[in-house]
């Protein structure tokens, strides 16, 4: 069974400092990968996508991750954070042809001025 | 703007009252995607259709839960008897037919049910 584990509840980060967000996951096929972003009360937007090919993916809002099968880990990082990017950052693993996807528990990302 | 759309946003019900929620997915996207939330959780799968057959259900939470989307287009997601432990935030997903991109799934804004 798939599972993955976001080991960082919650993250405080000064505006304009960088930001990584942790996720390691467990599954046995060769696993689909995202990071989908939830500003609260909203639903879940796709920041980025990781299938196969290069292992570092570009996403949108100036976000990048970088696939590592050796430590099953797909990380998340931003150079440089903005105030809007206060918001829970979910990291979700799928396969091909598998319907469902499994979700993180998700960490919440507080920006201080 | 083509996105997912769910309706309503937020409902506030009785307990064992019957609740549905809709779910218009993004145009000509073939699957359709049912997951439940709830507060410091990420979504949980509840059901899955492509087209109008629902090809796994077994996560649903209960009977209570049913789910439909008879002409292939929205669909509808019914709790009956509605408990407490309902409260929580129902999201709708879509993905498209084309097999390059079937796994990406996009979400809708979700309703919010709260049962008093």
């Amino acid at each position: 069974a798939q599972s993955v584990t976001q080991p960082d509840i919650h993250i405080t980060v000064s505006e304009g400092a960088s930001l990584e967000l942790r996720c390691n996951y467990s599954y046995g096929a060769t696993p689909y990968l995202f990071w989908y972003v939830q500003s609260p009360g909203q639903g879940l937007q796709l920041l980025l996508k990781y299938f196969s090919g290069d292992t570092l993916v570009q996403g949108i809002k100036g976000f990048e991750a970088e696939f590592k099968r050796s430590q099953s880990s797909f990380n998340l990082r931003k150079p440089s954070v903005h105030w809007s990017d206060a918001a829970e950052y979910f990291c979700a693993v799928g396969a091909y042809n598998d319907y469902k996807l499994s979700f993180g528990a998700g960490t919440t990302v507080t920006v201080r001025a | 703007d083509t996105g997912v759309s769910q309706d309503p946003r937020h409902k506030i019900t009785k307990r064992g009252q019957n609740v549905t929620f809709r779910c218009d997915p993004i145009s000509e996207h073939n699957r359709l995607y049912w997951y439940r939330q709830t507060l410091g959780q990420g979504p949980e799968f509840l059901t899955y259709f492509q087209n109008e057959a629902q090809l796994e259900k077994s996560r649903l939470l209960s009977d209570r839960f049913s789910a439909e989307r008879p002409k292939g287009s929205f669909s509808t997601l019914e709790i009956q008897r509605t408990e407490q432990g309902d409260s929580a935030m129902y999201l709708c997903a879509s993905s498209p037919r084309h097999e390059a991109d079937q796994e990406t799934q996009y979400f809708g804004p979700g309703t919010r049910l709260l049962v008093l």
